[in-house]
């Protein structure tokens, strides 16, 4: 079955210094990789995906994302974090069933950014 | 805003009770999704709708039931309430069920609080 991992519960970061969340899948086949952030008390929004092509994946608010097939994982990276960047981020990765997709979320791993 | 519109936003309610949650979704989307998430269980899929019918299903208690109707409109049922069954339920949709990409649009949740 195809599933998602993140590692760290909270991610610390300075404002200004660059960010990583970390996340690695399991599927079978060619996986479909997604990223998105939950603010307080608001559901959850896009911000980028892995489907195929480039390895590096460009999204919303500044945020990029690595996939490496041969560690199957796909982080989350920002070169610069924002105090607002403070929100929990879920990776998730597309899986089918019964041939209609639905997304399975890792755990979430909430992101601090101290000013 | 996301398009999709979720009602009740806040629900207080009695252990063995039931309630009904309304999901309006996106204009033209014709795949709704239902999710839980909790403190202890993460965002959990529960089911799928698309264009009226149901295409999968997740962890979803038989206490709890959903449908689509006509107008796309969809409901989540949840009946003899435990206080377990405390969590915030979003509703998601997409352009289809079966074709794209993955990406779901999330409404803004409804908080269910059983005491």
């Amino acid at each position: 079955a195809q599933s998602v991992a993140q590692p760290e519960d909270q991610v610390n970061v300075a404002e200004g210094n660059p960010l990583t969340v970390k996340c690695t899948y399991s599927v079978s086949g060619n996986p479909y990789l997604f990223w998105y952030v939950q603010y307080p008390n608001r559901g959850l929004q896009f911000l980028l995906k892995y489907i195929t092509g480039d390895n590096l994946v460009k999204g919303s608010y500044g945020f990029e994302a690595e996939f490496n097939k041969s560690q199957t994982s796909f982080h989350l990276k920002k070169p610069s974090a924002l105090v607002s960047d403070s929100a929990l981020y879920f990776c998730a990765v597309r899986a089918t069933d019964t041939g209609f997709q639905k997304l399975v979320f890792g755990t979430g791993t909430r992101l601090l950014v101290s000013p | 805003d996301s398009g999709v519109t979720q009602t009740p936003k806040h629900l207080i309610t009695a252990t063995g009770q039931r309630v009904t949650l309304r999901c309006s979704p996106r204009s033209g989307d014709l795949s709704v999704y239902w999710y839980q998430q909790s403190l202890d269980q993460g965002l959990q899929f529960l089911i799928q709708y698309y264009n009226g019918e149901e295409r999968a299903k997740g962890n979803i208690l038989e206490r709890f039931s959903a449908q689509q109707f006509p107008d796309l409109h969809s409901e989540l049922n949840l009946s003899s309430l435990e206080l377990g069954d405390s969590a915030l339920y979003f509703c998601a949709s997409s352009v289809v069920g079966g074709a794209n990409t993955g990406e779901l649009f999330f409404g803004e949740g409804s908080r269910l609080t059983v005491l």
